[in-house]
């Protein structure tokens, strides 16, 4: 089993509409967790930090749930901007980085 | 704040040969610098950190005769690929830690193909 799974979509998504996704974890000691984008042939640039109360910046959400070992990102409104790579991290407790492969959403006009 | 850079952006390189790839923190120190590999569709693989001064932790299955990293100040990591085959091809990106929290700032990606 993955260390960090994500349903790969892609999410296709009129513009401005809301999409949200979840990525599950399988260690339970994991501290941090954040969501990056990435763009095709880029690297991932961060989009979030996800705290255990949950944090909103502007359109996106993101949201922890430590119980069921689950994070997830909403993003309303979308935009044709918003369409790319959503990547889970989780770190361990030694701040060790595990990437999910990714969600990609494609918003459509 | 927090820019990493690398460099070369994209190589193409025969089989056999090897390449270097730099990264460098622009304008932090970086303590840490992690090296991953990502191949097309698929998530970002750790292959080693690197902390400066110090001998690179290889994760598991990464060969560290091949994939020689070398961190010798606080701003600048280099990854060779050495005697590089077709398999190598992959994007190879490094990120650098400050060492104050778990956040990693990537540098841009270096897209590395062998023929």
């Amino acid at each position: 089993r993955k260390e960090v799974e994500q349903d790969p979509g892609p999410f296709n998504v009129p513009e401005g509409a809301t999409v949200a996704f979840n990525c599950t974890y399988s260690n339970s000691a994991s501290q941090s967790f954040f969501w990056y984008r990435q763009d095709c042939r880029k690297e991932p640039k961060l989009l979030m930090s996800v705290y255990s109360s949950g944090n909103e910046d502007g359109r996106f959400t993101a949201q922890l749930n430590r119980a069921s070992q689950y994070i997830s990102l909403l993003i309303r409104d979308s935009k044709l901007s918003d369409s790319a790579t959503y990547l889970c991290v989780v770190t361990d407790s030694w701040g060790k980085f595990q990437f999910g492969a990714g969600t990609q959403v494609v918003v459509t006009p | 704040g927090a820019v990493v850079s690398q460099h070369p952006s994209w190589v193409i390189c025969k089989s056999g040969t090897s390449v270097k790839i730099e990264c460098r923190s622009l304008d932090f120190q970086a303590t840490t610098m992690f090296w991953y590999r990502q191949f097309p569709k698929q998530s970002l693989m750790l292959m080693a950190t690197s902390n400066e001064g110090s001998k690179a932790t290889y994760e598991q299955g990464v060969e560290k005769d091949k994939f020689l990293i070398n961190h010798a100040s606080l701003t600048l990591s280099t990854l060779t690929v050495t005697s590089a085959h077709p398999e190598d091809s992959s994007f190879y990106i490094c990120s650098a830690s400050s060492g104050r929290d778990y956040e990693q700032y990537f540098g841009p990606g270096t897209r590395l193909t062998v023929t």
